[in-house]
């Protein structure tokens, strides 16, 4: 069983906007931060932000903040990422991760590759 | 925001050598909150070493982490095919940020 279980791949628009889904099973949702991070063609990683499902927290990385929008549904055990006024450098795969056994990030989605191109 | 900074940028090795990778930090945080993931082409990164030295289930005792401070180091000792890969430190200490890699290669 696979713990966290991300949407498709999205093609998009520059100026359009993206919300990409991650689903855990498997492991008690939301008492633990879901994280999303990302990481650009050829780049390293690169923290967007996490949520808290339980309390609906969030934190955002500082150049994301006004264009993310992480959200939780405890209901599905999903949580959500959207990006708002995409341009090409938002071109990534977009990862969710969380704790399973230990303290930091050691569950992972299989990635969510986002294209923005005209 | 606390700075990660891996070096070197690459390193080259033979199997059966020894990796020495280092993470320098802008700022001193606490070595609870210090990891190290690996990560090869296509997938997703996998954790290996949380709080500066606690390996994750299932990582081989031949990854190995220290260090406090700003500096903390990853060590793999006797290099397996499989570790020729790329290796990011992570502080989440505050916020959460990680440093630019490390590729170790053959």
């Amino acid at each position: 069983q696979v713990p966290l279980v991300q949407s498709g791949a999205e093609v998009k628009k520059p100026g359009s906007s993206v919300k990409v889904s991650c689903k855990a099973s498997g492991v008690s949702f939301s008492s633990f931060s879901v994280t999303w991070v990302r990481q650009a063609p050829g780049q390293g990683l690169e923290w967007v932000g996490n949520i808290i499902p339980v309390f609906r927290s969030t934190n955002y990385a500082q150049r994301f903040q006004g264009r993310v929008t992480i959200t939780a549904d405890e209901s599905t055990s999903t949580a959500y990422l959207e990006l708002t006024s995409l341009t090409s450098e938002d071109t990534a795969v977009y990862y969710c991760a969380r704790p399973c056994r230990t303290s930091t990030l050691d569950c992972w989605g299989q990635g969510t590759l986002v294209s923005v191109s005209s | 925001e606390v700075v990660l900074t891996q070096s070197p940028g690459t390193l080259s090795l033979s199997p059966g050598e020894r990796a020495t990778l280092s993470c320098r930090a802008s700022q001193s945080f606490s070595s609870t909150h210090l990891a190290w993931y690996q990560q090869k082409p296509g997938q997703a990164p996998r954790l290996l070493i949380f709080g500066t030295s606690n390996r994750a289930p299932g990582i081989p005792d031949r990854f190995s982490g220290s260090g406090s401070g700003t500096d903390f180091t990853l060590s793999i000792s006797g290099l397996e095919p499989e570790d020729f890969a790329v290796y990011y430190c992570q502080q989440y200490d505050t916020s959460l940020t990680f440093g630019g890699g490390t590729k170790v290669e053959i």
